[in-house]
């Protein structure tokens, strides 16, 4: 099975901060990995496909990039709606594989 | 507009058995790819199985055996019969399309609750 490690666990941040959250496989999953936005209660919310590319609807401050086994998740200046719990998920091999969270909290 | 409906949870004994329901509108389920992620309490994310069209199907090891992923074309349904369930099933648990083969989930369901307790 392929692991995926998110970093970090919980991110403290402001309005207006750069948030970088970073997503490793355990081995290569190419460049078949999405990013979700979750807020307490609700279903996840697709950000990023195929490593990089962005969801149709999702502001353009989302971007996420990487290959291989290093991705990151970049919000380029953090705003209030932003404050979630993010996650990363390989589709390259099954069964496909989440990583465990990064929550974005308030500084 | 796309929507997914689940329906079907609620508490159940440890071995017992539970259907989960998933209508879907704005897509037909017999022309798109399927899938059922679920969240135990408190926890992440974790991807239970997938049905293809035509009848391909994957599971996680977890539920291999246990639980079936099936379809209702018609119904334009997707089902997840659990079967021999255990309380470390307790979740709630989500469908989801997945968008090409394979794929991310691009659209999902809010959610039906499922608790395995005596």
């Amino acid at each position: 099975d392929t692991q995926m490690t998110q970093s970090p666990s919980t991110l403290s941040a402001s309005v207006g901060n750069r948030v970088t959250v970073t997503c490793r496989a355990s081995q290569s999953v190419s460049t078949r990995l999405a990013w979700y936005q979750q807020k307490p209660g609700k279903a996840p919310k697709l950000l990023i496909y195929d490593a990089s590319r962005l969801e149709g609807g999702v502001p353009s401050r989302f971007s996420g990039s990487g290959s291989g086994t290093h991705f990151t998740l970049t919000i380029s200046s953090l705003q209030p709606d932003d404050f979630a719990t993010y996650y990363c998920q390989q589709y390259n091999s099954y069964p496909w594989t989440f990583g465990q969270g990064t929550k974005v909290e308030v500084k | 507009e796309v929507q997914l409906v689940e329906s079907g949870g609620g508490l159940v004994q440890p071995g017992g058995s539970l259907r989960l329901s998933c209508t879907a509108s704005g897509i037909s389920v017999s022309r798109n790819y399927m899938s059922w992620v679920r969240q135990a309490p408190g926890k992440g994310l974790e991807w239970v199985s997938v049905s293809y069209s035509g009848g391909t199907t994957h599971y996680a090891d977890s539920v291999k055996g246990r639980f079936t992923i099936s379809t209702h074309n018609s119904k334009d349904t997707l089902y997840l019969q659990m079967n021999s369930l255990r309380p470390e099933d307790t979740a709630v648990y989500y469908c989801a399309r997945v968008r090409g083969l394979p794929g991310e989930f691009d659209y999902w369901g809010q959610g039906t609750l499922v608790i395995v307790s005596s």
